[in-house]
């Protein structure tokens, strides 16, 4: 079980430029997240999906898109990459929200645009 | 508006010197409170989850409890591996498919 992962680990874009970011969950969990972290802030939800074929807005989704085309994956997308988009972001899934819910975090990727 | 606030925003402590992490929340109904620990580089990982006023959970040096407005994290006789960011964060009612989360309180542990 490799929990979720995500790819690329850092990634370096000049404004303008696009970019998908990958997240895949083993778990055969329904529900996925996007979120950012800054510095001295909490992590702050992008987009969020309660199942294949269905995403919804986070508190902070200008800018970005998502898809969710199964149960494993849920790419975030970057559209025309500006420097407020700097950060680092996580992707996490959880079962189901009626039981026990913690999330699952993936390792990250940090994002520098330029 | 619903708000999640840790404090303090970092700490420093001596191997074995005990110490609590605050995190006070308001939110209209709170459904659970959680407990993540960051090491750096890394994503959070699951400490703890906490439904009800006067519910406490442990795991080996670490100790939540919870009363209406906050929540403790409670470190004990701390080692130099309980090093991390602790970050709190609330699952509400009205949108329980989310958490908010507070800032962290950063800890480091010296020998």
């Amino acid at each position: 079980n490799a929990g979720v992962t995500q790819t690329p680990k850092f990634r370096i874009l000049k404004i303008g430029q696009s970019m998908t970011l990958q997240c895949t969950q083993d778990m055969n969990h329904n529900y996925m997240y996007w979120y950012r972290q800054d510095p001295g802030m909490g992590l702050k939800l992008i987009y969020y999906s309660v199942g294949a074929g269905i995403t919804d807005k986070g508190e902070v989704p200008n800018g970005y898109n998502v898809s969710r085309s199964t149960t494993e994956d849920f790419p975030l997308r970057l559209e025309l990459a500006a420097p407020s988009q700097t950060s680092v972001y996580f992707c996490a899934s959880t079962l189901d929200r009626e039981v026990i819910y913690e999330q699952y975090f993936g390792p990250g990727t940090r994002l520098t645009v330029t | 508006e619903d708000q999640v606030t840790q404090s303090p925003e970092a700490l420093r402590l001596q191997e074995g010197e005990s110490s609590s992490l605050n995190c006070s929340y308001t939110v209209s109904g709170l459904r659970g409170l959680f407990w993540y620990r960051q090491d750096p580089g890394k994503g959070p990982e699951f400490l703890f989850t906490l439904y009800s006023a006067g519910e406490e959970k442990e795991k080996e040096r670490l100790k939540a409890t919870l009363t209406k407005k906050e929540s403790f994290l409670h470190i004990t006789a701390p080692k130099p591996e309980d090093s991390a960011t602790y970050l709190c964060a609330v699952q509400i009612r009205s949108n329980d498919y989310k958490l908010s989360f507070g800032a962290g309180t950063t800890v480091t542990v010296r020998a």
